[in-house]
């Protein structure tokens, strides 16, 4: 049973628009969340991150926001740029486990 | 400074035997990871090894997979009698011990494959 998951495989985005990719997980102590991009041939890079006591991380372009009631969190991109398409993850830890990776979502983002 | 390192890059075996791969971690960077990503699926768990403590070896998939580290740094993940759904591509990660916004940094891996 997947503990984390990503439902869209693939998303396409025209540049200059907003890319928001979701992911939601099934274990209520999961409380320490990440994003990877992921080019070809390239080992995952990390994004951003965002801890269970915040709702809203922001970095640039790159913004997180996590509801736990829901359990549900999401990143968004604005605006979109080519070079941001990759596969991205979605992870989870629970302070003393292993990270837990979801399945990834492909981000085209067209010129 | 350096990142995570990961040797060979690439590696072709044939089905039946063993292969090593070497992960040297980033300095100062006490836990490990090793992860594997077969073709169009996600990243798979496989072991996590955390400063002197008994590594956590509850995602490999078989007794044929077994990881040692040395010294506290480097880490060779070893497969034995390969098989063909061994093939993937094996990622090695590492972060500082305390994981609180210790995000994992990985190395560009190494993609197995068992003809």
């Amino acid at each position: 049973d997947q503990q984390v998951k990503q439902n869209s495989p693939s998303l396409s985005v025209q540049e200059g628009r907003i890319s928001i990719l979701n992911c939601d997980y099934t274990n209520s102590m999961f409380d320490y969340f990440l994003w990877y991009k992921k080019y070809p041939a390239e080992g995952p890079t990390f994004l951003i991150s965002i801890s269970s006591i915040k709702d809203k991380n922001e970095d640039g372009r790159f913004t997180v926001f996590l509801n736990k009631s829901a359990k549900h969190l999401s990143l968004h991109i604005v605006p979109s740029q080519p070079g941001d398409s990759a596969v991205y993850f979605c992870a989870a830890d629970n302070y003393g486990q292993n990270f837990v990776f979801g399945p990834g979502t492909r981000l085209s983002v067209l010129p | 400074g350096a990142g995570v390192s990961q040797s060979p890059s690439n590696k072709v075996t044939e089905k039946g035997k063993d292969v090593e791969l070497r992960c040297d971690p980033i300095s100062g960077h006490t836990a490990l990871y090793w992860y594997r990503q077969s073709l169009g699926q996600g990243l798979e768990f496989l072991i996590y090894f955390q400063g002197n403590s008994a590594p956590d070896k509850s995602g490999l998939p078989s007794d044929r997979f077994s990881a040692e580290r040395t010294g506290g740094s480097v880490s060779t993940l070893t497969i034995q009698r390969t098989q063909q759904e061994d093939s993937a591509v094996y990622l090695c990660a590492s972060s500082f011990l305390d994981r609180l916004d210790s995000p994992l940094h990985f190395g560009n891996g190494t993609r197995l494959t068992v003809t």
